[in-house]
């Protein structure tokens, strides 16, 4: 069974450029998570949706960061315009739905390495 | 303001040895703890705790948690340098995953 797929791997990219990062997540998973990771500052959420709409995106940084997830089976994080502090390692993970008695377990991609010159 | 605290940030250990990894939490809404192994790429599922004083083991792993004192530990036995990695514990609230920034565990042969 195929797991959540991102791309690109990595994206090397200059400062002002737009940078899109896309996420399949998991058949069947309802519920998607783009994290933010560095060194500083560990694992960070951007954005949750849940059934294709956005549910919380206190964590996007800055309206330089959009997230849509046009279909259950898509969704894409873009940054415009990008700037130096923006690279990190980008995560994309999906989950099932919640049950009664909790939360499930997030399902990672391998993430997207980008870097912003 | 939520959060989680891991500890020790970082642990280097010969093989054999057991090692105790930390993480408390203060979450809004707690539902339940979740522990992963991240070694170069995506952060991998461990174990997801949710009720207190309960162990959870596979194989050399086993975590618990307790909800009175807000913190849960992860125990592994006879560390094997395939244990290196960072370990990741999160905390589950209503729909916020909290994640601690990790113990970076490196184990030596």
């Amino acid at each position: 069974d195929a797991g959540v797929i991102q791309s690109p791997r990595h994206e090397v990219t200059e400062m002002g450029q737009e940078v899109t990062l896309r996420c399949k997540p998991i058949s069947g998973h309802n519920s998607l998570f783009w994290y933010r990771q560095t060194m500083m500052r560990g694992l960070e959420l951007l954005i949750y949706f849940n059934n294709n709409v956005p549910i919380d995106d206190s964590g996007m940084p800055e309206d330089r960061f959009s997230a849509k997830m046009p279909n259950a089976s898509f969704s894409t994080l873009k940054i415009q315009p990008s700037e130096p502090r923006d690279s990190a390692v980008y995560f994309c993970a999906s989950s099932l739905p919640a049950s009664g008695a909790g939360n499930q377990p997030q399902h990672f991609g391998d993430g997207t390495r980008l870097s912003i010159l | 303001e939520d959060k989680v605290v891991q500890s020790p940030l970082s642990l280097v250990v010969h093989e054999g040895d057991t090692v105790t990894l930390n993480c408390s939490y203060e979450v809004t809404n707690f539902r339940s703890l979740l522990w992963y192994k991240q070694e170069k790429k995506a952060p991998t599922f461990l174990f997801m705790l949710t009720s207190s004083g309960i162990e959870k083991k596979s194989g050399r792993l086993s975590s618990i948690l307790d909800k009175k004192e807000l913190f849960s530990i992860l125990n592994i036995t006879a560390t094997q340098t395939g244990d290196s990695a960072i370990y990741l514990c999160a905390g589950i609230g209503t729909y916020k995953y909290i994640f601690g920034t990790g113990t970076r565990l490196k184990v030596l042969a």
